[in-house]
């Protein structure tokens, strides 16, 4: 089974300028996130959506962050413009969506460098 | 408000011998996940183990097991037989538990991370 895929693994820009990440979960996986880590820390959650709808959005910095899952599948995550803050790494995870009661695995992608000089 | 800490920002091991990451969380919530992440320099993060707080029964996984002191807040990772490939940044982390459709999903919260060297 194909783990979850993301591109590209390393980017390098100017602040101000803008910057797109993209995910691919695991088949049949409904729920996908977006994780930012920034050096020195864990992960924290960005997004969340199941199928293509957002079920958490609360911690995305949504004046210079956005992020779609038009056709339930794949998903980008846009910075625009960036900042120097915004260097970190961005993971993207996928779960199953069972029945109630039961623990959902999260799977993560190898991520994405951002470097913003 | 949830918060995972780990206090040990590094720790070294020699291979084969035994050592143990610490972490502690703070809710209110009664029924939660905890879990510990390795995240190696690919930075892939791998499920290492899973703890649910009802169990009272500490998590076993090979070499890894946990000691989960739900009073106190503790969720402590215990490797034993460490190996070269056990190098490692270590998360604990921290879900709620969810009973409604679709099961539990959502914020994972982690702690700031412990970076093990096992040396030869």
């Amino acid at each position: 089974e194909a783990g979850v895929a993301q591109s590209p693994r390393y980017k390098i820009i100017e602040k101000r300028q803008s910057v797109a990440f993209w995910c691919n979960p695991i088949s049949g996986h409904a729920t996908l996130y977006w994780y930012q880590q920034i050096l020195g820390q864990g992960p924290k959650l960005l997004i969340q959506f199941q199928n293509n709808g957002v079920v958490d959005d609360s911690q995305l910095p949504k004046d210079r962050f956005s992020a779609e899952r038009l056709k339930g599948v794949d998903s980008t995550l846009k910075i625009q413009p960036a900042k120097l803050e915004d260097s970190a790494v961005y993971l993207c995870a996928s779960s199953l969506v069972r029945t109630s009661g039961l623990y959902n695995e999260q799977f993560f992608g190898p991520g994405t460098r951002l470097t913003v000089l | 408000a949830q918060t995972v800490t780990q206090s040990q920002p590094e720790m070294s091991v020699q291979e084969a011998e035994t050592v143990t990451l610490s972490c502690t969380y703070d809710t209110s919530e009664s029924n939660y996940y905890l879990f510990w992440y390795k995240q190696p320099p690919s930075r892939q993060m791998i499920l290492v183990i899973r703890q649910e707080a009802y169990k009272q029964q500490n998590a076993t996984e090979n070499r890894f097991s946990v000691n989960f002191q739900k009073a106190a807040k503790s969720f402590s990772l215990k490797i034993s037989d460490s190996q070269l490939g056990d190098t490692a940044m270590y998360f604990c982390a921290f879900m709620i538990q969810s009973q409604g459709y679709g099961g539990s999903q959502g914020n994972l919260i982690f702690g700031k991370g412990t970076k093990l060297s096992v040396k030869p």
